[in-house]
């Protein structure tokens, strides 16, 4: 079946560095993939998504690497704030209408 | 604009009782879900609907049920609690389903389950 897992439950960063959060993913059939952010007693937030045939897509202060060869998926915060302290979830699909598999999450913290 | 919107924030059920989750949504959107949250884990889809008047199981759909009787509102049934049920609860909703493109799908706040 389908499985989306992260490597670190847990990262520490500096206020001002910038945080790199990974995912992996099982099924190589999958062809959209989504970052979200969910803040303590909230729903998730959707931060940035990016499709199979692109392997970067940037927004604000963020950034997502695709890298379809060893099934990996990465988050890049710049310059990471108080703010972003939250857990983050990667998601993927495979095709068009197909439902979303959540990864475990990942607790940002930002210590100032 | 409230966005999605669930009721109740929080209840305590004993094994065996019955209640109803409400999602509203104001943002005219055909798509929405229901998903639960254990501890440690993500999000994992119960059951959604594709429009009004519509239901699909996803991937954990067993003791639970839904209704889409108005385009704006998805009910999620639990005829008979147990304490396996006893999680966070999302509701969400959507303009177009997952994996098109730029399409962002609104979560609304959880209601925490807690059956004894």
């Amino acid at each position: 079946g389908e499985s989306v897992g992260l490597h670190l439950p847990t990262l520490s960063v500096q206020e001002g560095d910038n945080s790199i959060i990974n995912c992996a993913y099982s099924n190589s059939a999958s062809d959209y993939f989504i970052w979200y952010k969910q803040e303590s007693g909230k729903g998730p937030q959707f931060i940035i998504d990016i499709r199979s045939n692109m392997d970067k897509r940037q927004g604000q202060r963020v950034t997502v690497l695709l890298n379809k060869t060893v099934k990996h998926l990465s988050l890049q915060i710049a310059a990471t704030q108080p703010g972003d302290s939250a857990v983050y979830f990667c998601a993927q699909s495979r095709r068009a209408g197909n439902m979303l598999t959540f990864g475990g999450g990942t607790r940002l913290m930002v210590k100032p | 604009n409230a966005g999605v919107t669930q009721t109740p924030k929080f209840r305590v059920l004993k094994t065996g009782q019955s209640m109803t989750l409400l999602c509203a949504q104001d943002m005219n959107h055909e798509y929405m879900y229901w998903y639960r949250q254990d501890p440690g884990m993500g999000l994992r889809l119960i059951h959604y609907s594709v429009g009004e008047g519509t239901t699909a199981k996803g991937e954990v759909p067993d003791g639970y049920n839904v209704s889409r009787l108005k385009k704006q509102n998805f009910l999620l049934g639990l005829e008979s609690a147990a304490p396996s049920q006893t999680s966070v609860y999302f509701c969400a909703s959507s303009y177009s389903f997952w994996g098109h493109r730029n399409n962002e799908q609104f979560f609304g706040p959880g209601t925490r389950l807690t059956v004894l």
